[in-house]
């Protein structure tokens, strides 16, 4: 099965630095999502990236996707404290009908 | 818009118990899901159902039970609460079950097995 996983577990920086959360998959994909998770809610989508595109924008959200090395990155500018939070990437599996999660980066950002 | 609703929010339960999580949603979405999440595990697959009456199982699904009788809710029993066992689980939904889906999560119910 496909696995998708984030290469830190915790990153903390101050409000308005940037800050990246780094992504490796296994094998070949259509998509690869970002999710994130408030304490106490679900996860909710932050940006989808298909395999043919290389980058994808979302405010201050920015998603890079590199087949070739099958790695994905999220970085947010200007991070505020609101942006604490678990950020996890997700592949797809199961005969491309659900999600595979990676384990998540918890991102803290202080004032 | 639509939203997701998962009762209860928190379940406490004995050891050996059946447990049973429900989920609801307004999106008229085909299909969900039910993960279960543990500290430092991220989210995994239990269960997903692509339209009424049908059950997929996931990597996960040892222990548990799922039921679909309508489009717009998912059940989830826990066959066999394990003693310390602590976990939130995660129910979710999307537009058909193809691989570019966006998830749509619900606020998880948190359970506490003592």
């Amino acid at each position: 099965s496909q696995l998708a996983e984030e290469n830190l577990w915790a990153l903390s920086v101050h409000e308005g630095e940037s800050v990246t959360v780094n992504c490796s998959y296994k094998t070949s994909i259509t998509a690869l999502q970002w999710y994130r998770q408030k304490s106490g809610e679900g996860p909710a989508q932050l940006i989808l990236i298909r395999s043919n595109e290389r980058e994808k924008r979302n405010g201050r959200l920015r998603a890079t996707l590199d087949t070739s090395s099958q790695s994905s990155s999220l970085s947010i500018t200007a991070t505020r404290c609101e942006d604490t939070a678990v950020y996890f990437c997700a592949t797809e599996g199961q005969g491309g009908r659900a999600l595979i999660f990676g384990t998540g980066t918890t991102v803290s950002v202080s004032p | 818009g639509g939203i997701i609703t998962q009762t209860p929010k928190f379940l406490i339960g004995q050891e050996g118990q059946k447990l049973t999580l429900k989920c609801q949603q307004n999106f008229n979405h085909d299909t969900m899901y039910w993960y279960r999440q543990d500290s430092g595990k991220g989210l995994r697959l239990i269960y997903y159902s692509i339209t009424e009456n049908d059950l997929q199982k996931g990597d996960l699904s040892e222990g548990y039970d799922a039921s679909r009788e309508k489009k717009s809710s998912f059940s989830l029993t826990v066959t066999s609460a394990q003693k310390n066992e602590m976990a939130v689980f995660l129910c979710a939904s999307s537009i058909m079950g193809f691989n570019y889906a966006e998830q749509f999560f619900g606020p998880g119910t948190r359970l506490t097995v003592l």
